[in-house]
């Protein structure tokens, strides 16, 4: 069965950095394009990036541009999210989630079908 | 701000049908398909409906979704206690070149 497993959350000072990992499994992993999606404490689901089955394609949202980088090995079935410069707001919970992405007549379906549990990530002094 | 708009809040009693909204623009709902997620408390959020309508597997029909110009919604019928939960819409949208949410709806059953 599908499984993704995020790790490397923890308690991170302002301005610091870490790396998040997804280890994937149950899928051909390099069929898929993944993505990082966020929730802070109370709030609701922040998409905040994309990467394709590949690598090529890479977006971010602009709260986390020029901060973050995602970046995947297919060869390891694993997805990163390494995040430097790191505010009080990026303090949420970080999923991993792999996507269905397809180009329709109806435009761009692309979805979520599969989340892992979540890593916490706390940045606070 | 959210990309998407729902209400915050929905209700319902068991037995009853409940419908949740999402609002758009013409970059995002207008032009792409819609997914929905639930996110019962203290989980990982679940695909519910995705390309606007589409149930995936174990998703009991009770749940339906529907799309109309630069809006969207879900309909739960039958309402359950289990359906108790925080619901999501989302689309791809092309001005931001990623995925915008709802700001989530919390349904409560009473």
């Amino acid at each position: 069965q599908v499984q993704l497993v995020e790790s490397g959350g923890g308690l991170v000072k302002p301005g610091g950095s870490l790396r998040l990992s997804c280890a994937a499994s149950g899928f051909t992993f390099s069929d898929y394009y993944m993505s990082w999606i966020r929730q802070a404490p109370g709030k609701g689901l922040e998409w905040v990036s994309y990467i394709s089955s590949s690598g090529s394609t890479i977006y971010y949202a602009d709260s986390v541009k020029g901060r973050f980088t995602i970046s995947r090995d297919n060869a390891k079935n694993s997805l990163y999210l390494q995040m430097n410069s790191l505010r009080a707001e990026d303090t949420a919970v970080y999923y991993c989630a792999r996507a269905d992405g397809q180009w329709l007549v109806q435009g761009y379906r692309y979805y979520f079908d599969y989340w892992g549990q979540g890593t916490l990530v706390t940045v606070s002094s | 701000q959210s990309v998407l708009t729902q209400p915050p809040s929905a209700s319902g009693t068991p037995g009853q049908r409940v419908t949740i909204s999402c609002s758009g623009s013409s970059s995002n709902i207008g032009s792409n398909t819609v997914n929905w997620y639930q996110q019962l408390p203290g989980t990982a959020p679940k695909l519910l409906i995705y390309s606007n309508n589409q149930r995936p597997s174990g998703v009991p029909d009770r749940f339906s979704g529907s799309k109309s110009g630069t809006s969207a919604s879900l309909a739960i019928s039958g309402l359950q206690s289990e359906d108790e939960a925080d619901y999501y819409c989302a689309a791809w949208d092309d001005s931001l070149n990623g995925v915008g949410f709802g700001g989530g709806t919390k349904l409560t059953v009473l």
